[in-house]
C-alpha cells in the first residue's frame, strides 16, 4: 500500500540550532513530493516540492528538503530555527500515474524553544 | 483575499441531520480537490475536480456524500445522514492544471453531536 511515515510526533530544537523533519514514503515509481506548514486555525500552506532535477530543493521561509530516491526519504530541514517556525508539519506524496490525490503523513509538530 | 475560500468555518449538526459545505478556488485554478483531516492525522483525499467534472473519488466518499463543482468554479460537498464519525476537519484546495501544489483553504469544521 502507498502511504507515508512521518517517524516523529514531535521535534524539539532550540532557536539558533539546525532542525531536521523527517519523512519516508513507499510508493513505487518516481513520485512528486511536497512539504506544507499547518499553524493553528490556518489552513495548510504549501512550502516546497520535488519533481525532478537537483535533489536539493528550497522553499519558503528558508526550508529546504533533501530528496535521496535509494532511501525513499525526503526531509525537512532549516540551517537557522525560529520561535516562529514552531508548527504542524505535514509531508506528502503524490504517486506517479493517472492520480491527482496527495497522500499525506500523519504530521510532525516541531516546537522551538527560544 | 484571493485565496482558497471555505464556508462555514465551524458547523455543529445533530446526528442524522444533512449539511452542506461550500468551497470557492483560486480563480484560475480549474483544479479542485476535497480532504478530510480528524485529529491527530494528515488529511485524507476525498475526491477532484476538473473544471466541473469529478474525476476521482475515494472510497472514503460513501454514497452518503456528495460533491458538485456544476460550472467549474465553486463547489459543494454534502453530507448527509451524518453520522458522529463524520466529524473532521473538511480541506478543499485548488490548483493549475499543470503538476503544481495545491493551495489549501482554512477549512470547514464540522462537528456532529
Amino acid at each position: 500500500a502507498q502511504s507515508v511515515a512521518q517517524p516523529e510526533d514531535q521535534v524539539n530544537v532550540a532557536e539558533g540550532n539546525p532542525l531536521t523533519v523527517k519523512c519516508t514514503y513507499s510508493v513505487s515509481g518516481n513520485p512528486y513530493l511536497f512539504w506544507y506548514v499547518q499553524y493553528p486555525n490556518r489552513g495548510l500552506q504549501f512550502l516546497l516540492k520535488y519533481i525532478t532535477g537537483d535533489n536539493l530543493v528550497k522553499g519558503s521561509y528558508g526550508f529546504e528538503a533533501e530528496f535521496n530516491k535509494s532511501q525513499t526519504s525526503f526531509h525537512l530541514k532549516k540551517p537557522s530555527a525560529l520561535v516562529s517556525d514552531s508548527a504542524l508539519y505535514f509531508c506528502a506524496v503524490r504517486p506517479p500515474g493517472a492520480t491527482n490525490k496527495l497522500i499525506f503523513g500523519t504530521g510532525t509538530l516541531l516546537a522551538v524553544q527560544p | 483575499d484571493t485565496g482558497v475560500s471555505q464556508n462555514p468555518r465551524h458547523k455543529i449538526t445533530k446526528r442524522g441531520q444533512n449539511v452542506t459545505f461550500r468551497c470557492d478556488p483560486i480563480s484560475e485554478h480549474n483544479r479542485l480537490y476535497w480532504y478530510r483531516q480528524t485529529l491527530g492525522q494528515g488529511p485524507e483525499f476525498l475526491t477532484y475536480f476538473q473544471n466541473e467534472a469529478q474525476l476521482e473519488k475515494s472510497r472514503l466518499l460513501s454514497d452518503r456524500f456528495s460533491a458538485e463543482r456544476p460550472k467549474g468554479s465553486f463547489s459543494t460537498l454534502e453530507i448527509q445522514r451524518t453520522e458522529q464519525g463524520d466529524s473532521a476537519m473538511y480541506l478543499c484546495a485548488s490548483s493549475l492544471p499543470t503538476y503544481t501544489e495545491a493551495f489549501f483553504g482554512q477549512g470547514t469544521r464540522l462537528t456532529v453531536v
